[in-house]
Parts: structure tokens; C-alpha cells; sequence
């Protein structure tokens, strides 16, 4: 298995379009992870998957933002009427079953809108 | 609500140097500290879990410490090298919930 895997690597976009990212964890994980990072601060929580199943979402997570995992594999984030605040490193990870699991990350897809 | 403060924000050393980076946090009911690495534009890479009954982990020239009692870890690093510049991020896994709350980081720049 090569890690956790991202697409696209880089995204540009014009405000008010609309943006989808995908991840594929490492096979053998349940839980799966989606992080926002902008310049200079850490990682910030956006939501995570056990299997198919979405367990929490964090307040930052607005309503222009959905993720799925429809089979327990991979999972896409789409952000839908993009804004100029949107622009950060979108992160996902995965591990096994917690706690005292690490964290795999990708190497995220960084959005820049216009 | 847990919140984790990482101290200093950036570093510089020459190589060859030892060096400690400080991670602390406001909640004490942890299951594990994690310290990670970035590399600029990349994604982060896991060095060290430290679980919340154990004192230290070592890996290789890095040693990571965690007082869980008095909210502070700390990451050790021995005889520096350019190719450990990088940020580095500590994070918590806490009780009742199921996700790593991060610190903002630790910049490092070690020159030759």
C-alpha cells in the first residue's frame, strides 16, 4: 500500500464555482479524517468517517460543505459555491480503530480561489 | 475545550546542535500526544505517539517526552542536521472525542 493518496495535488478556481477533492486512505483503515490547514496555523478538524458512516462535523464544516464515503473506501469533500476564504490545504487522514492509533495523512490538495 | 500551545513559534540553529521544542495543553484527559512533521507544501508525517500512560518514546535521535499531569510534552532532538528543518506540529487525542486537536507549530531551520 502506498499511504493515503489526494487529488487533485493543486486546485484553482474562480469564486462561486463549485470543487470536489477526493481521498483514498490506506485499505485496511476505518476511520478517515478531513483537516483544513491554512499558512502558519495547524491542522483544524473538519470531519471524519468510521467506515461509511459520518460520526461528527465541526461548526467550521458550513453548510457549502459535504463529504461522503459511500462504501467505506474512499471519500470525496466538495465545496459548493467556493469563496475566497476557502483557500487553504484541505488534509485528509486515516488510521485504524482508536485510541492510540496514528494518524496517516496525504499530502492534501490546496485550493486557491479567486 | 482542549486547546494546545506550541512554544516557540520558529527556531534556528546550526548543525549539530541539540534542541528541545515545547508542545503544551489545557485538558489533561488525554489518551496520547502525537508529534508530526511538515515539510513545507507536504502533508505531515507521524514521528512519535506517546500514550497517556507512558512518560517517553524514542525514535532514533528524536525523544518525546509527556507530563500529562501539568499539561506539557516536549520533543527532543539530537545533534541537528539540515534535514530536519521542517515544522513541527504536536497533537492530542483527548477523552470522548475521536480526532487530534493540533498545535500551530514549531518552524525549524537547521543550517550547516
Amino acid at each position: 500500500d502506498t499511504g493515503v493518496s489526494q487529488n487533485p495535488r493543486h486546485k484553482i478556481t474562480k469564486r462561486g464555482q463549485n470543487v470536489t477533492f477526493r481521498c483514498d486512505p490506506i485499505s485496511e483503515h476505518n476511520r478517515l479524517y478531513w483537516y483544513r490547514q491554512t499558512l502558519g496555523q495547524g491542522p483544524e478538524f473538519l470531519t471524519y468517517f468510521q467506515n461509511e458512516a459520518q460520526l461528527e462535523k465541526s461548526r467550521l464544516l458550513s453548510d457549502r460543505f459535504s463529504a461522503e464515503r459511500p462504501k467505506g473506501s474512499f471519500s470525496t469533500l466538495e465545496i459548493q459555491r467556493t469563496e475566497q476564504g476557502d483557500s487553504a490545504m484541505y488534509l485528509c487522514a486515516s488510521s485504524s480503530n482508536p485510541p492510540n492509533e496514528k494518524l496517516f495523512f496525504g499530502s492534501g490538495t490546496q485550493l486557491s480561489v479567486l | 475545550k482542549q486547546e494546545v500551545t506550541q512554544i516557540p513559534a520558529a527556531l534556528s540553529v546550526p548543525e549539530g546542535e541539540n534542541l528541545v521544542l515545547n508542545c503544551s495543553f489545557t485538558d489533561s484527559a488525554i489518551y496520547n500526544l502525537q508529534w508530526f512533521r511538515q515539510d513545507p507544501g507536504k502533508g505531515l508525517t507521524s514521528l512519535l505517539l506517546i500514550q497517556s500512560s507512558q512518560r517517553e518514546q524514542t525514535s532514533g535521535r528524536l525523544n518525546a517526552s509527556l507530563d500529562k499531569s501539568s499539561g506539557r510534552s516536549t520533543l527532543y532532538i539530537a545533534a541537528s542536521q539540515p534535514g530536519d528543518s521542517a515544522t513541527y506540529l504536536c497533537a492530542v487525542e483527548s477523552y470522548n472525542t475521536d480526532k487530534l486537536i493540533f498545535g500551530t507549530g514549531t518552524r525549524l531551520q537547521v543550517f550547516p
